[in-house]
């Protein structure tokens, strides 16, 4: 079975602009997750999709946003970069309801540069 | 406002030692504790705990969760310098909600 997968895997952008990274999560898993991860805050949860719902979201201001899609892919955006968005974007997949306490499946991560 | 705790955040031993890592938490409607191992890039799961008392083991590695005490603890039996890593603990809520200690960085030198 394929992991899950991340795109793409390495972005630079600029204050002020926007991104979207992807996240494809391993085949028949219809939750993902999505959290970032720098040196200075640790691993921080931003939000959790579940058949195409936002099940709970973390506490991140409203520039960040998601989606996912029937197929159980999940895209984020991040509008009005700031500098301090500079962060490893970790997408995790599993196979049940987030509550349930299924094991969770990380993607490799995209690695945001904001300049 | 929910948190979970790791310690120590640093750990150096060398190959062959014994070591327990902690975590403690807390959190309103806790559902389950997991670990994880951090190399390089993503954090790979190594165990989920959600009822006290009960050992998790796989391999060198065990676990248990004190639902009571709040806290759990990660060993790692015989370390090779290939556990050197950092371990992540979380604890998932009800709410669906997961958070994450600081993690604790092992190195195992030879």
């Amino acid at each position: 079975k394929a992991g899950v997968t991340q795109t793409p895997r390495y972005l630079i952008k600029t204050r002020g602009q926007q991104v979207t990274l992807s996240c494809s999560p391993i085949s028949g898993h219809r939750s993902v997750s999505w959290y970032q991860q720098t040196p200075g805050q640790g691993l921080q949860f931003l939000f959790e999709y579940f058949s195409e719902t936002q099940r709970n979201k973390g506490n991140f201001p409203g520039r960040f946003s998601g989606r996912q899609f029937s197929n159980s892919r999940s895209e984020m955006n991040v509008s009005t970069l700031e500098l301090g968005d500079s962060a490893l974007y970790l997408c995790a997949s599993s196979p049940g309801l987030a509550g349930d306490s299924y094991e969770q499946y990380f993607g490799p991560g995209t690695r945001l540069t904001v300049t | 406002e929910d948190k979970v705790v790791q310690s120590p955040l640093s750990l150096v031993v060398h190959e062959g030692d014994t070591v327990t890592l902690n975590c403690s938490y807390e959190v309103t409607n806790f559902r389950s504790l997991l670990w994880y191992k951090q190399e390089k890039k993503a954090p790979t799961f190594l165990f989920m705990l959600t009822s006290s008392g009960i050992e998790k083991k796989s391999g060198r590695l065990s676990s248990i969760l004190d639902k009571k005490e709040l806290f759990s603890i990660l060993n790692i039996t015989a370390t090779q310098t290939g556990d050197s890593a950092i371990y992540l603990c979380a604890v998932r809520t009800s709410y669906d909600k997961v958070i994450f200690g600081p993690g604790t960085s092992l190195s195992v030198i030879p």
